[in-house]
């Protein structure tokens, strides 16, 4: 099993629309979650991390994390046709060498 | 600042041939590594460094080799290329490994024919 299993997409969605991002995980000692944005062709970029439970908020982007049922979730409200890239999850837990990630959701804005 | 900077951006190679893939941080970052992206498997990471000097694998290391001079520079060399090798490889660099942000390269594509 992947440390971190997420949806691939793709996903397309009209300008306006909200859009849900989700990952598991399988790793209860997982404390650090984060979402990259990566635009085609490009390299990732954090957009946010929360620490332990609870959400995150920034702009339009609202982190989410449920330790209880392991699950990772990032909203986009009022999408824009220059969100439209990859969303990669990644997570770590404290005292490890490395990051996990998802494959990663390919999501489309349609104007 | 230029972040990571990784060279070439494409390269073509026969199977068999050996390359060398650039890395450079200009952020006196401690912790350097490199992954590999392939549809449907996601970042893969190859091998890591925590400072000049010291080097371990990560989940995919076979058919790479890395060293760490320098605080700057990560190359990853591939010993003899084959197809399977064929893929994007991202460089990150980030301040320590316990860091939440990765900053990561532009990528370099390479295909093995």
């Amino acid at each position: 099993q992947k440390e971190v299993e997420q949806d691939p997409g793709p996903l397309s969605v009209p300008e306006g629309a909200i859009v849900s991002l989700n990952c598991t995980y399988s790793n209860s000692a997982f404390q650090y979650f984060m979402w990259y944005r990566q635009y085609s062709r490009k390299g990732p970029e954090l957009l946010m991390y929360t620490y332990s439970s609870g959400n995150k908020e920034d702009g339009r982007f609202t982190a989410q994390v449920d330790k209880s049922s392991k699950y990772i979730s990032l909203f986009i409200r009022d999408s824009q046709p220059s969100d439209s890239a990859t969303y990669l999850c990644a997570t770590y837990q404290t005292g490890a060498n490395n990051l996990f990630f998802g494959t990663g959701t390919r999501l489309t804005v349609i104007p | 600042n230029a972040g990571v900077t990784q060279t070439p951006k494409f390269q073509v190679l026969k199977t068999g041939q050996s390359m060398t893939l650039q890395c450079a941080q200009d952020m006196n970052h401690e912790y350097m590594s490199w992954y590999r992206q392939d549809p449907g498997m996601g970042l893969r990471l190859i091998h890591y460094s925590v400072g000049a000097g010291i080097t371990d694998q990560g989940e995919v290391p076979n058919g790479y080799n890395v060293s760490r001079s320098t605080t700057e520079d990560f190359p990853l060399r591939l010993l003899s290329a084959a197809p399977s090798q064929t893929s994007v490889y991202f460089c990150a660099s980030s301040y320590w490994y316990e860091s939440t942000e990765a900053f990561f390269g532009q990528g370099t594509r390479l295909t093995v024919v």
